[in-house]
């Protein structure tokens, strides 16, 4: 079963750090760019970042770019956001999010997430 | 960027009602158009890539269309567990975005 499992999360102060991991299992995790969604309380999903398979490219949401880093260990089958000059905005739950990529019926090829792991609740609060 | 923008942002419908969810792109996206089920407390689930795509295992009462920068997402006949929060997501471009979302109420 393919299954993606976040931890890390909790309580931290605005200004403070925090690193979340995400343990991958049931599929052959270097083969696949992974992400980073979160989704604040009672709102809807922001798109974080992205690593590639190799980690030959990495791309961050305005919101976080500088403040946030993305890494992969592909030997440990996990995925990490490190978290830093964490913001109050920066609550949220965290998914790590497997992309995966079909063709459509143009032969164009479109990338999607599945599936999501079952998040990690981040808190940044004085 | 691309914004993405939903419509309605919530809708109210009873099991067995024909439900149609549209999502707009700020600029044309093809079919790089993708949906998503999330119910309270769950992570978001798969329902359509490409546009039109159905994930396996989804209930074929579910359909999405269009193209550029219009797509539907439709679900025929309702059931109790079709109610939850709907997103649309454009991966056109790397920078990911989401709509923010379609509320499915009874």
């Amino acid at each position: 079963e393919v299954q993606m499992v976040e931890s890390g999360g909790g309580l931290a102060k605005p200004g403070g750090s925090l690193r979340l991991s995400c343990a991958a299992s049931g599929f052959t995790f270097s083969d696949y760019n992974m992400n980073w969604v979160r989704q604040a309380p009672g709102k809807g999903l922001e798109w974080v970042s992205i690593i590639s398979s190799r980690s030959n490219y990495i791309y961050y949401a305005d919101s976080v770019k500088g403040r946030f880093t993305i890494s992969r260990d592909n030997a440990r089958n996990s995925l990490y956001l490190q978290m830093n000059s964490l913001r109050v905005e920066d609550t949220a739950v965290y998914y790590c999010v497997r992309e995966r990529s079909e063709a459509d019926s143009s032969g164009s090829y479109v990338n999607f997430f599945d599936p999501w792991g079952q998040g990690t609740l981040v808190t940044v609060s004085s | 960027d691309i914004q993405m923008t939903q419509s309605p942002s919530s809708l109210s419908a009873s099991v067995g009602d024909r439900v149609t969810i549209t999502c707009r792109a700020s600029q044309s996206i093809s079919t790089y158009l993708n949906w998503y089920q999330q119910k309270p407390g769950k992570a978001p689930k798969l329902l359509i890539y490409a546009a039109s795509s159905l994930q396996s295992g989804v209930p074929s009462r579910f359909s999405g269309g269009g193209s550029g920068t219009d797509f539907t997402l439709t679900i025929n006949s309702l059931q109790p567990e079709d109610f939850a929060t709907y997103y649309c997501q454009q991966s056109f471009i790397t920078l990911y975005s989401f709509g923010q979302g379609t509320k499915l109420e009874v």
